[in-house]
């Protein structure tokens, strides 16, 4: 595997159902972040991990929960659900959040809330 | 704080013509400037980025931009489009410094539709 993976490509759950996305980086970078993508919106930033230290919770909801065992894994825990949180969600990684350097982003995750 | 504007959500042009996808940023610090292409069902792969030195940048698959401080603008372009340009394209900023350090604001986005 090369560059960004994440699984599953796709999910579909309920509102009460808890489940989880995984993100892979085989760059070796060491900064990770998760993007939301809704149709007609930006891309919203939602967590940003550095060197294994959460450094940014962009006031996401509780029900989305991160995790980040070591710099090549990314988590995203979701419990209890809203139908407005079917979007994409996609996984990206630098070589530090500290300075600009470019992101690289896996093929996302089409997360479908019922 | 920053910013970005994409004029124009969808973009129409023929195959063979020019691409001109505009981008205008708001930033109180010097920017960092990329742009991003995403094709259906993928993520976002990089195309250019401005962090300093010559103004224009050139990237792949023939698409260059540049940065034109007076103006904040960092339009995209290519020459002669192809049929497999068609996708979504971000302009992103980043902060050269401070605290939003590496932190990448998106613009809307721009549809690139490419007719025959």
């Amino acid at each position: 595997e090369t560059g960004v993976t994440q699984t599953p490509r796709h999910l579909v759950m309920g509102m009460t159902n808890k489940k989880s996305l995984k993100c892979e980086q085989h760059l070796g970078h060491n900064a990770m972040y998760w993007y939301k993508q809704s149709a007609k919106k930006p891309l919203e930033l939602m967590f940003v991990y550095n060197f294994k230290e959460q450094t940014e919770n962009n006031s996401v909801p509780s029900r989305f929960s991160p995790e980040c065992p070591n710099s090549s894994h990314l988590f995203l825990h979701l419990h209890t659900l809203q139908p407005e949180d079917s979007a994409l969600y996609l996984c990206a990684s630098s070589q530090d959040s500290g300075r600009t350097y470019e992101q690289y982003f896996g093929p996302g995750t089409r997360l479908t809330v019922t | 704080a920053q910013s970005v504007t994409q004029l124009g959500s969808h973009v129409s042009v023929s195959e063979g013509a020019l691409v001109l996808l505009r981008c205008n940023y708001s930033s109180s610090v010097p920017p960092y400037l990329f742009w991003y292409v995403q094709y259906p069902n993928q993520g976002l792969q990089l195309l250019l980025k401005y962090t300093t030195g010559a103004t224009l940048v050139k990237g792949i698959n023939g698409f260059e931009a540049e940065f034109k401080k007076s103006e904040t603008s960092f339009h995209l372009t290519k020459p002669s489009a192809h049929m497999s340009d068609a996708a979504e394209y971000f302009c992103a900023v980043s902060r050269a410094g401070g605290t939003s350090y590496g932190k990448l604001t998106f613009g809307q986005g721009t549809i690139l539709t490419v007719h025959p």
